[in-house]
């Protein structure tokens, strides 16, 4: 059981608009520490996709959003390609647990 | 350009040690925090545990607290992670991190090591 809950899987068709959520609590997110999410392809290394709630690293397209919002925080993809089938998982601070903690993964499917 | 790359796949035996190795370059290695994270088969990311090089300062997740021991050399700007007795259950792919940050994030991210424990 993850620390952060993340739905399994989310699902869209190209050019659509889906969102993944990432729900923590107050030791975490709850607690004002940041939220950031990575982009997972099979066989290769987790990418670093928002850091900081809503900043995006240089060469992300701006068609990766993310916001924050009390014990929560979302990732938006909007213009959905197939390049965007993969694994998306969050990540922030506890601090019960002096450390990080991740979600468990959303598979984000294009139909 | 930041790099962290890592040692190749691993077959052992329950009961066998291991030592895995994550070199980093394009920065001063001293100077970042570097995470372990597991990925067992299937399954999500888990944190487990950090090193800061220029001191060996080392922090754990309580899951895995005394299961494994994270080190680093920085004078070849290396860190490990090591098990001393393999159990079937730590089958799984192994990566490292750059932390980075106030409220850390991990950036860049090596390619990853599989260990498969199989007797």
């Amino acid at each position: 059981q993850s620390v952060l809950t993340q739905p399994p899987s989310v699902s869209g068709a190209p050019g659509q608009r889906v969102t993944i959520s990432c729900t923590g609590s107050s030791s975490n997110i709850g607690a004002g520490y940041d939220v950031h999410w990575y982009q997972h392809l099979p066989g290769t290394a987790p990418k670093l996709l928002i850091y900081g709630n809503s900043n995006r690293p240089s060469g992300v397209p701006d068609r990766f959003s993310g916001s924050k919002s009390g014990t929560s925080a979302s990732l938006a993809i909007t213009g959905l390609q197939a390049e965007d089938e993969a694994d998306y998982y969050c990540q922030s601070y506890d601090s019960s647990l002096s450390g990080s903690v991740f979600g468990g993964g959303t598979k984000l499917t294009v139909l | 350009e930041v790099q962290l790359v890592q040692s190749g796949a691993e077959v052992k035996k329950p009961g066998e040690s291991l030592k895995i190795s994550c070199k980093g370059s394009g920065y001063t290695f001293a100077n970042y925090w570097l995470g372990w994270v597991r990925q067992m088969p299937g399954k999500g990311l888990e944190w487990m545990g950090i090193i800061y090089p220029g001191d060996s300062d080392t922090r754990y997740s309580p899951s895995f607290q005394g299961q494994v021991t994270i080190s680093a050399d920085k004078s070849i700007s290396t860190a490990y992670l090591q098990w001393s007795s393999l159990k079937a259950s730590d089958t799984a792919m192994y990566y490292c991190a750059r932390r980075v940050g106030a409220t850390p994030w991990f950036d860049p991210w090596g390619q990853g090591t599989l260990v498969t424990v199989s007797s």
